[in-house]
């Protein structure tokens, strides 16, 4: 079956730093890929996706590129800001299921000033 | 901006009492999932629902769970008898459709805390 793993967290950083937290994953057949960022006492918001292989998905300065010889979407951000300090996963739908997400452990961010 | 809500946010209830989430998708979603997460565990796919039927199901979805849409706007999640384990941070979500890029958006209520004492 589908499955998805995130690198151990929880990641502490100060403002300004490189951020980089890694996800690889396993699926048959051409999954979509994505990442989710939950912040305190609210849902699941999607941060970016990507749906075929190199693709690369961004938003709010955070990156993924899909890399199917890798099986990896690492999620990076060049410069972190405290706003960021929230809990991150990474997921998948398709290959074998539609529409069902499988997520990773999650990892909580934190970013101090 | 339209979004998925959940109500009661925090739950608690005794050990094989029936309990009912409910979640309210957005508007003109078709597709209606629940997740769930156990503290400090990943994030587990329940169930989805399309037209009004069970599309598909995880095996943590037995026969104390069930799913309903009783109306034009809610979703529900039933457990019928309540465990210990059931405790858990309970996500409903909604997207518009499937279509074969997998491409459609969940969106995700706030969740709702599932305490069973």
């Amino acid at each position: 079956g589908n499955s998805v793993t995130q690198m151990e967290g929880p990641v502490t950083l100060s403002e300004e730093a490189f951020l980089t937290i890694n996800c690889t994953y396993t699926a048959t057949g051409y999954p979509s890929l994505f990442w989710y960022v939950q912040y305190p006492g609210e849902g699941l918001q999607l941060l970016l996706k990507a749906t075929k292989a190199d693709d690369k998905g961004s938003n709010k300065g955070f990156e993924a590129t899909y890399r199917k010889e890798t099986t990896s979407f690492h999620l990076e951000k060049g410069s972190v800001q405290v706003s960021d300090s929230a809990v991150y996963f990474c997921a998948l739908r398709g290959g074998t299921s539609y529409g069902k997400l499988t997520f990773g452990q999650g990892t909580i961010l934190t970013v101090h000033p | 901006e339209p979004e998925v809500t959940q109500t009661p946010s925090h739950q608690v209830t005794q050990m094989g009492q029936e309990v009912i989430l409910r979640c309210v998708p957005i508007s003109n979603h078709l597709y209606f999932y629940w997740y769930r997460q156990i503290l400090g565990q990943k994030v587990e796919f329940l169930v989805s629902f399309y037209n009004n039927e069970i599309s598909e199901k995880s095996e943590i979805f037995d026969d104390q769970f069930s799913v309903e849409r009783p109306d034009g706007s809610n979703f529900t999640l039933k457990i019928r008898s309540t465990k210990l384990e059931d405790s858990a941070m309970y996500f409903c979500a909604s997207s518009v459709t499937l279509d074969r890029d997998n491409s459609y958006e969940q969106y995700f209520g706030p969740g709702t805390r599932l305490t069973v004492t």
